[in-house]
C-alpha cells in the first residue's frame, strides 16, 4: 500500500492563479479530510469527506472547494489564490468517521506571492 | 466549542531523562483522543489512540495515558532519535477532529 500520496510537494503561485491539490489513498478509507499547518495554529480543518459525493466543511473553508467522486480521490481546489493561503496543506484518511485514527500524506507546501 | 492544549510549547531532555508532555481537552462527548508524531517536512505519523478514562497504551519508550480532562504522553529514557513534534488530537460527538499546537521535543546526546 502507497498510503496517502499527495501532489505537488511544492507549489508557488501568485496572488489570483488557481491550482488543485491532489490526494488519493489506497486504503479503501471511507473519510478523507484536508488540513492546513500554520506556525503557531496548529492543524486547522478545512473540508471532510465521509463518503463518496459527500463533503462538508471544516473550520477554515473559505477560498477552498472539494470533491469526492471516487472513494480514492479528493482534491481541494484553490479559487483564487491570496497571500493568507500560504501554508503546509496535509490530507488524511481513516476507516470511517468515527472512531478511528486518520493517515496522514506527506503535505504540499503552498506559497502565494 | 472543543479545544485542545498541550503543554509545555518546548522541552529539551537529556538522553535518558525520562519526562511527560501533557494535553488537556475540552471536547464533547469524547469518541477519541490521538497522539501523533512528526518531524520537520513531513505528515503526522499516528502512534495512538484512547477512548476511555483509565486506557493506556505503549510502544517502545512512549506511554500514553488518558483520564477525563488530560491526555500524558510519558517518554522514559528518550533517545536523540525521539527528538521531534508532538501533537495530540481530540475527535468529539461531532466526528471532527480537534489538534492541539503540538509540543516540540529535543532530546541532547
Amino acid at each position: 500500500n502507497a498510503g496517502v500520496t499527495q501532489t505537488p510537494k511544492f507549489q508557488v503561485l501568485k496572488t489570483g492563479q488557481s491550482m488543485t491539490l491532489q490526494c488519493a489513498q489506497d486504503m479503501n478509507h471511507e473519510y478523507m479530510s484536508w488540513y492546513r499547518q500554520d506556525p503557531g495554529m496548529g492543524l486547522r480543518l478545512i473540508h471532510y469527506s465521509v463518503g463518496a459525493g459527500i463533503t462538508d466543511q471544516g473550520e477554515v473553508p473559505n477560498g477552498y472547494n472539494v470533491s469526492r467522486s471516487t472513494t480514492e480521490d479528493f482534491p481541494l481546489r484553490l479559487l483564487s489564490a491570496a497571500p493568507s493561503q500560504t501554508s503546509v496543506y496535509f490530507c488524511a484518511s481513516s476507516y470511517s468517521a468515527d472512531t478511528y485514527e486518520q493517515y496522514f500524506g506527506p503535505g504540499t507546501r503552498l506559497t502565494v506571492t | 466549542e472543543d479545544q485542545v492544549t498541550q503543554s509545555p510549547e518546548a522541552l529539551r531532555l537529556q538522553e535518558g531523562e525520562s519526562s511527560s508532555l501533557n494535553c488537556s481537552y475540552t471536547v464533547s462527548g469524547l469518541r477519541g483522543l490521538f497522539w501523533y508524531r512528526q518531524d520537520p517536512g513531513k505528515g503526522p505519523e499516528f502512534l495512538f489512540t484512547l477512548y476511555s478514562a483509565g486506557e493506556e497504551k505503549e510502544k517502545e519508550r512512549l506511554k500514553a495515558t488518558l483520564t477525563k480532562k488530560e491526555s500524558f504522553l510519558h517518554i522514559t529514557a528518550p533517545k536523540p532519535e525521539d527528538s521531534a513534534t508532538y501533537l495530540c488530537a481530540a475527535r468529539g460527538s461531532n466526528y471532527k477532529l480537534t489538534f492541539g499546537k503540538g509540543t516540540l521535543l529535543t532530546v541532547n546526546p
